[in-house]
């Protein structure tokens, strides 16, 4: 079946360091590729997504692209802040428009000051 | 900014009670999900909605689980009698057939069973 895979957590980093958190998936088609973030308590949030190969998705800094040949969609930012501390989850959506995301375990960072 | 409405925001029932959970979708939005998310995990699907129809429930733990959504707009999710181990946050999401593709989530419930 479709699933999908993280790198484990926790990961920690200093303020201003390079962030990348891996994400490979299994897939019979092609699916959009979501990262939502999570903070402590809360629901998820949007992060950035890609609906098609080569497709790079943006948000505040974090940036990750539709690697259908590997089947990779890596989430990087490149000077991190304490405010990033959170959990970070790379989710497939298959089925189009009517389908649903597939979560794995999440990555949890830690920034420290 | 639309969002995904829930409530109650937290709950603490003790074993075998009832308990439901409500939620009201963007808008405009044809399509709900719930999903649980047990502490440290990521989510996984409990049921899916298409307007009133559901779509997908093969998850959902229906001996004890119920959800409905009646007019296709607002959905109740309900657990009778809740076990200890029903402790985690329901998260409900929706989406449309347009945006991007985008399934949008509320802030959550969370459930401690004791």
């Amino acid at each position: 079946g479709n699933s999908v895979t993280q790198m484990e957590g926790p990961v920690t980093l200093s303020e201003e360091a390079f962030l990348t958190i891996n994400c490979t998936y299994t897939a019979t088609g092609y699916p959009s590729l979501f990262w939502y973030v999570q903070y402590p308590g809360e629901g998820l949030q949007l992060l950035l997504k890609a609906t098609k190969a080569d497709d790079k998705g943006s948000n505040k800094g974090f940036e990750a692209t539709y690697r259908k040949e590997t089947t990779s969609f890596h989430l990087e930012k490149g000077s991190v802040q304490v405010s990033d501390s959170a959990v970070y989850f790379c989710a497939p959506r298959h089925g189009g428009s009517q389908g649903n995301l597939i979560f794995g375990k999440g990555t949890k960072l830690s920034v420290k000051p | 900014e639309a969002e995904v409405a829930q409530s109650p925001r937290y709950k603490i029932t003790e074993k075998s009670q009832a308990v439901a959970f409500w939620c009201d979708p963007i808008s405009g939005h044809a399509t709900l999900y719930w999903y649980r998310q047990i502490l440290g995990q990521g989510p996984e699907l409990l049921v899916q909605f298409q307007d009133e129809s559901v779509v997908d429930d093969s998850q959902l733990p229906k001996d004890r689980f119920s959800a409905e959504r009646l007019k296709g707009v607002d959905s109740t999710l309900k657990i009778q009698p809740a076990e200890l181990g029903d402790s985690a946050m329901y998260l409900c999401a929706s989406s449309s057939t347009g945006d991007g593709n985008t399934i949008y989530f509320g802030e959550g419930s969370w459930l401690t069973v004791v």
